[in-house]
């Protein structure tokens, strides 16, 4: 079956420092990998996506890297804030379905001051 | 105004009662997705609708209905509610030929 594997564990780390969170997939060839933020209580928000043949993509302080080949997605956010503070969720798309995702639990970063 | 709205936001209900989750958005977006979450399983997936023709079901199907009354519209019902439905919902929305999807601000669901 396909599946998709945040850290579990809560990421802490200091303000000013980069965070790295990894998501990593098997029993899937996805033509794109999604990248979400949701913050407690509320509805996730789309933050970016990559496709398969693009290696990395930034957007301001976030940087997404794509390995097809190790299937494993980098998500990295630079000179992180408290604001960035947040579980963030990686989304594959569903076999055959077309648009559907398959989202992983996530993992929870906390940047202190 | 939210492009994705939810209603009820929240709703506590008993065992064995019909219930109905209730989607709108303004996006202009054919394809609409109703999601679970509940803590340490994550999102997911219930049904999706691709047009109002079109329904699938998703991962977590059973238990559930739906009825696209409407491009706009995407209803989720619990014929009769057992307490594992006990979860927050949420309604998200995608353009055809984006991948990226809009989340509602989700239902928190009480079933005692």
């Amino acid at each position: 079956s396909q599946k998709i594997e945040q850290n579990s564990e809560a990421l802490n780390i200091q303000e000013g420092k980069t965070a790295t969170l990894t998501c990593n997939y098997t029993n899937y060839s996805p033509a794109y990998l999604q990248w979400y933020r949701q913050d407690p209580g509320r509805g996730p928000v789309f933050l970016l996506l990559i496709r398969e043949n693009e290696k990395e993509k930034r957007k301001e302080r976030l940087k997404v890297t794509f390995d097809t080949t190790l299937k494993q997605s980098l998500f990295h956010i630079t000179a992180s804030q408290p604001a960035d503070s947040a579980t963030y969720l990686c989304a594959l798309d569903i076999l055959n379905s077309g648009y559907a995702l398959n989202f992983g639990k996530g993992t929870s970063l906390l940047v202190t001051p | 105004d939210a492009d994705v709205t939810q209603t009820p936001r929240n709703r506590i209900t008993k065992t064995g009662k019909r219930i109905m989750l209730e989607c709108s958005q303004t996006k202009g977006h054919d394809r609409m997705y109703w999601y679970r979450q509940d803590p340490g399983l994550g999102l997911r997936l219930i049904y999706y609708s691709f047009d109002v023709k079109d329904i699938n079901k998703g991962e977590i199907s059973d238990g559930y209905s739906v009825s696209r009354q409407a491009q706009a519209k995407f209803s989720l019902s619990l014929e009769s509610a057992i307490p594992n439905q006990t979860a927050l919902y949420f309604c998200a929305t995608s353009r055809g030929g984006n991948y990226e999807q809009y989340f509602g601000p989700g239902t928190r669901l009480t079933v005692t």
